[in-house]
């Protein structure tokens, strides 16, 4: 199975802030990665895909970059509506994986 | 508009079925791969179980395997997921997704249904 390492687990940060979220595959993924965003008592939403395809409807602050077993989601300017914990997850070979997720709050 | 509603969730005690529904509207359903995706309360996701587009192709994670059945019904632009011989490890809130196109993560989910297997 492929393994996803995610850091941090928790990172707090002020709005306005430029943010990076980490992703590492234990083999490589090629760019067979995405990422979702899922708030308290909601369903995950797709951010990115493909590892820097941006989602429809998704804010452009939001971007991926990465090829093969590091990845990265980077937020440009932290919003409030932001809090939320984001997964990374790898769909290049069965059993489908996720990372633990990366918990991020504001200052 | 893209809905998934989950459905059939519930308590059952151990070694004991049930059946969850996924039912979904505002795409061609039979277009498209779905999946069940759970997550333990507090904890992070967890694939499960996915299907492709006619039902020909199931794939499991190897906790379930023998005891969870994946299927649809295109007909009723429904999917399904038998749940046989629960444990009390199978607790969790199970999601329905869809498959993005060219099979790039999961683009839309339903909202969730919660399993407790407990005496």
């Amino acid at each position: 199975d492929i393994q996803m390492t995610q850091s941090p687990s928790l990172l707090s940060a002020s709005v306005g802030d430029r943010v990076t979220l980490s992703c590492k595959a234990s083999q490589s993924i090629y760019s067979s990665l995405a990422w979702y965003q899922q708030k308290l008592g909601e369903a995950p939403k797709l951010l990115i895909y493909s590892a820097n395809s941006l989602q429809t409807g998704i804010p452009s602050r939001f971007s991926g970059s990465g090829y093969g077993t590091d990845f990265t989601l980077t937020i440009s300017s932290l919003q409030p509506e932001d809090v939320a914990t984001y997964f990374c997850h790898q769909y290049y070979s069965w059993p489908l994986t996720f990372g633990s997720g990366t918990k991020l709050e504001i200052k | 508009e893209v809905q998934l509603v989950e459905s059939g969730g519930g308590l059952v005690q151990p070694g004991r079925s049930l059946k969850l529904s996924c039912a979904a509207s505002g795409f061609t359903f039979s277009n498209y791969g779905m999946a069940w995706v759970c997550q333990a309360p507090t904890k992070g996701l967890e694939w499960v179980a996915s299907i492709s587009t006619g039902g020909g192709n199931t794939y499991y994670r190897d906790s379930v395997k023998g005891r969870f059945t994946i299927s649809r019904d295109n007909a009723k632009n429904t999917l399904y997921l038998q749940m046989d011989s629960l444990r009390s490890e199978d607790t969790a809130t199970y999601y329905c997704a869809r498959r993005k196109g060219g099979g790039a993560g999961f683009d839309y989910w339903g909202q969730g249904v919660m399993v407790t297997v407990s005496s």
